[in-house]
């Protein structure tokens, strides 16, 4: 079946650090993918998204490639602020497979210091 | 335009007694999904609704059922609450069903947090 594997936190980081938050994916058909973000106190929001192989979907200083040939979508960030201490969820809805409603990953806690 | 809302905010009951939760939709959305997360198992999706009809089930017990109204809004059920049911539960819609054929994000709620003693 689908599956979303994404790195374990908590990550903290220093303020204006680089971002890194990796994310594999398993899936049988042609999966769109996405990172949603969890602020403390409230529901997911969508942060970005890519729809097919090599997009690059982006969104408030945040990015990841749709990498195919190693079924990747690492979310990269140049500089983070400590607005941007949250949770993230990677997560897949696969256009063909049997699998036909979203899945997420487990989360990544972010911690963004001062 | 209005973002999805989930009432009540917070609950607490205690064991053995069933809950309802509530999920108003963004207007025009038709499809409603319900996810239960918690710190262990993270997210874990209930059901998803469309034009009234269930179209998707994760692995919950029967003690979890749902509904979904003409309007879209859609209601949560747990009976024979247990400890273990502890959990913020979100609802979420999109304007299509999600997965296969469709790329609809989902909007979610700010969830209803269950408490059972």
């Amino acid at each position: 079946g689908n599956s979303v594997t994404q790195m374990e936190g908590p990550v903290t980081l220093s303020e204006e650090a680089f971002l890194t938050i990796n994310c594999t994916y398993t899936a049988t058909g042609y999966p769109s993918l996405f990172w949603y973000v969890q602020y403390p106190g409230e529901g997911l929001q969508l942060l970005l998204k890519a729809t097919k192989a090599d997009d690059k979907g982006s969104n408030k200083g945040f990015e990841a490639t749709y990498r195919k040939e190693t079924t990747s979508f690492h979310l990269e960030k140049g500089s983070v602020q400590v607005s941007d201490s949250a949770v993230y969820f990677c997560a897949l809805s696969d256009r063909r497979g049997r699998d036909d409603k979203i899945i997420f990953g487990k989360g990544t806690r972010l911690h963004i210091l001062p | 335009k209005a973002g999805v809302t989930q009432t009540p905010r917070y609950l607490i009951k205690t064991r053995g007694q069933q809950v309802t939760l509530s999920c108003s939709p963004i207007s025009g959305h038709r499809s409603v999904s319900w996810y239960q997360q918690t710190p262990g198992q993270g997210l874990q999706f209930l059901f998803e609704y469309f034009s009234e009809t269930q179209r998707n089930k994760g692995n919950f017990p029967g003690r979890f059922s749902g509904r979904q109204f003409s309007n879209s809004r859609s209601e949560m059920n747990v009976s024979t609450l247990e400890l273990g049911d502890s959990a913020l539960y979100l609802c979420a819609s999109s304007l299509g069903m999600t997965g296969r054929g469709w790329n609809s994000p989902l909007h979610f709620g700010n969830g209803t947090r269950l408490t059972v003693t």
